[in-house]
């Protein structure tokens, strides 16, 4: 089976624009989740995805959003870029999002956005 | 709000040692445990997954404890070799989220000298 995959893996931006990453999950998988990760903050939780419905978000401006798709793919967007937002956004996929089931996060290897 | 915390920041060792990772959170209230190991640049790599009810899981040269009750987990590496050179990140799935949300400790950044 192929693993998670994510486009692109490396992105430069300048402030005020706008930037959409792309997530593949693991071929079964129905929910996506989003995380990003910076030297100073460590890992910190964007949302999370289930069946093409956002069902939890963390502390994050709105600036940053994302979508689900009905093949499970997501897409995050983050608009009027900060020079704060270069970070390794990455996204992780689990088998089932129910809880009550086996949920093992399997990652991506990330996209690494720079913001000039 | 869970917080995780892993102790220590940073560890040197000499290749063949044995070593402990520790990894502590605030809310036992947890449904499951997970460790990870990231390379320098790249994604996470799921090691062991200990359901809340577990009280450790087994692969290879690792070994993770549970214990909910104390609010900690420990990641045993037996053997270590240069190749286990990465930093070790302990994460704990919050069963009242609500959704299925991870928590991340800030990370073991473990070097092994050969």
């Amino acid at each position: 089976k192929a693993g998670v995959t994510q486009t692109p893996r490396y992105l430069i931006k300048t402030r005020g624009q706008q930037v959409t990453l792309s997530c593949s999950p693991i071929s079964g998988h129905r929910s996506v989740s989003w995380y990003q990760q910076t030297p100073g903050q460590g890992l910190q939780f964007l949302f999370e995805y289930f069946s093409e419905t956002q069902r939890n978000k963390g502390n994050f401006p709105g600036r940053f959003s994302g979508r689900q798709f009905s093949n499970s793919r997501s897409e995050m967007n983050v608009s009027t870029l900060e020079l704060g937002d270069s970070a390794l956004y990455l996204c992780a996929s689990h088998p089932d999002g129910r809880q009550g089931s086996y949920n093992e996060q399997f990652f991506g290897p990330g996209t690494r956005l720079t913001v000039l | 709000k869970q917080e995780v915390t892993q102790i220590p920041a940073a560890l040197s060792v000499p290749e063949g040692e044995n070593l402990v990772l520790n990894c502590s959170f605030t809310d036992s209230a947890i449904y499951n445990l997970q460790w990870f190991r990231q390379d320098p640049g790249k994604g996470l790599t799921s090691l062991l997954l200990i359901q809340s009810s577990q009280r450790e899981q087994t692969s290879g040269r690792l070994n993770a404890s549970l214990d909910k009750s104390s609010g900690r987990s420990t990641l045993y590496i037996a053997a270590s070799q240069p190749g286990d050179s990465a930093t070790y990140l302990c994460a704990v799935a919050y069963s009242g989220a609500g959704s299925y949300q991870l928590t991340f400790g800030k990370g073991t950044k473990l070097s092994v000298i050969p």
